[in-house]
């Protein structure tokens, strides 16, 4: 099966501008969550989506950040506008269920440099 | 809160030798654990999990992690190192039942052929 896919993989923008970054999670995964690692710290949890309903948006930084996931398929996280401090990867993830054993399988993320 | 702890930025070992990356962990209810790793330019993979049951927990690419409760401890382990074990590795809890996964801060591991 496909695994989680993200785009771009490289975005360069300047401050105060918008940037939508998308994330396609593995076929039939209800749950999908988005990360963010700033450089050289943890990978820190931003929301998590249970089909198109957000369950846990308490890591989201600010209202400049909206994350979206119409139809329950893919989902994007828009930025507007940018900040330095947004710099970073973001991570996107999927997993089959809601439980917490079940381990959530990663894209290979969309680094963001705001200049 | 829940937490977790990667002492080392980086460790550093050589070809054939064993390997351990260091990681504790705060919760406060049952800890589910896991390790990833995360090779140049690409994202994170899952390697194991511990959940419950044996304390021994055997993952992908042959390595291993131990959970020990009373240390609130979850090494991550290796007999013999390989150079294409070169990579940043993740140590991660769940509270629970929580969706929230917490990450530690990233070991870099390098072995030295």
């Amino acid at each position: 099966e496909a695994g989680v896919t993200q785009f771009p993989s490289h975005s360069v923008i300047e401050k105060g501008q918008t940037v939508t970054l998308r994330c396609d999670p593995i076929s039939g995964h209800d749950n999908l969550y988005w990360y963010r690692r700033v450089m050289g710290k943890e990978i820190k949890f931003l929301l998590h989506f249970v089909k198109e309903s957000k369950q846990d948006e308490s890591g989201m930084p600010n209202n400049r950040f909206l994350a979206e996931r119409t139809g329950g398929t893919y989902s994007t996280l828009k930025v507007q506008p940018a900040e330095l401090e947004d710099s970073g990867v973001y991570f996107c993830a999927s997993s089959r269920g809601a439980s917490g054993a079940y381990e959530q399988y990663f894209g290979p993320g969309t680094r963001l440099t705001v200049t | 809160a829940q937490s977790v702890a990667q002492p080392e930025d980086q460790v550093n070992v050589a070809e054939g030798n064993p390997l351990t990356v260091k990681c504790t962990y705060s919760v406060s209810g049952n800890p589910y654990l896991f390790w990833y790793v995360q090779y140049p330019n690409r994202g994170l993979q899952f390697l194991l999990k511990y959940i419950t049951g044996d304390n021994l927990v055997k993952g992908s690419y042959g390595f291993e992690a131990e959970f020990n409760k009373s240390q609130t401890s979850f090494h991550l382990k290796k007999p013999s190192a390989l150079v294409s074990d070169s990579a940043l590795y993740f140590c991660a809890v769940r509270d629970g039942g929580y969706q929230k996964v917490t990450f530690g801060t990233g070991t870099k591991l390098q072995v030295i052929p």
